[in-house]
């Protein structure tokens, strides 16, 4: 496989459930990022990771918990959450973390909180 | 005021249409200038990148920055179907934030 990938691609959880969204790139990137879309909304910036250390955490939520075991893998932690929380969840990686080439998305999560 | 204004759309062209997409900035640091088309069920895809002032073409798409009336503009030339996608501009100044438009909607009609 190539590039980003994600999973699962879609999701429904219940506000009490516990789950975990992975993301694995493929293209020896050091910088990896979550990134939360919602319908007619930019995208916002939720964590970034350069070689496994976070260097931002854009004022999210502690129901959200990324982990980065390494630089191939990112996951996003998610529990008690609430339903407005429902929308796509991005992963992202890029060469460095001021990419002079831009990021490479997956394909997103798709996130129902019921 | 939001450090990025996209219009939502939706544009809708005939094929073979020149389209124009544009954003406006309200932060003069910003000297990176990207464009990604996001696909129905997918992440976005990088398309230009440029920095600073200017123009670039890579085949059907140019990106055009003006950075004195901080407004970007992508025109894609002979527009196809298969370009009817969300369209979203994106900047960032020397770090490593990168701000995005909420994206315009294209659809083009055969």
């Amino acid at each position: 496989e190539t590039g980003v990938t994600q999973t699962p691609r879609h999701l429904v959880m219940g506000m009490t459930n516990k789950k975990s969204l992975k993301c694995e790139q493929h293209l020896g990137h050091n910088a990896m990022y979550w990134y939360k879309q919602s319908a007619k909304k930019p995208l916002e910036l939720m964590f970034v990771y350069s070689l496994e250390e976070r260097v931002e955490n854009n004022s999210v939520p502690s129901r959200f918990s990324p982990e980065c075991p390494n630089s191939s893998h990112l996951f996003l932690h998610l529990h008690t959450l609430q339903p407005e929380d429902s929308a796509l969840y991005l992963c992202a990686s890029s060469q460095r973390v001021s990419p002079d080439k831009g990021y490479t998305f997956g394909s997103g999560t798709r996130l129902t909180v019921v | 005021q939001k450090e990025v204004e996209q219009d939502p759309g939706p544009l809708s062209v005939p094929e073979g249409a020149i389209v124009s997409l544009n954003c406006t900035y309200s932060n003069s640091a910003f000297q990176y200038f990207m464009w990604y088309r996001q696909y129905s069920r997918k992440g976005p895809e990088l398309l230009m990148y440029t920095y600073s002032s200017g123009n670039k073409e890579d085949g059907r798409f140019t990106a055009q920055v003006d950075k004195s009336s901080k407004y970007i503009s992508l025109f894609i030339r002979d527009s196809q179907p298969s370009d009817s996608a969300t369209y979203l501009c994106a900047m960032r100044t020397g770090g490593f934030k990168t701000i995005f438009g909420a994206g315009t909607r294209l659809f083009v009609k055969a």
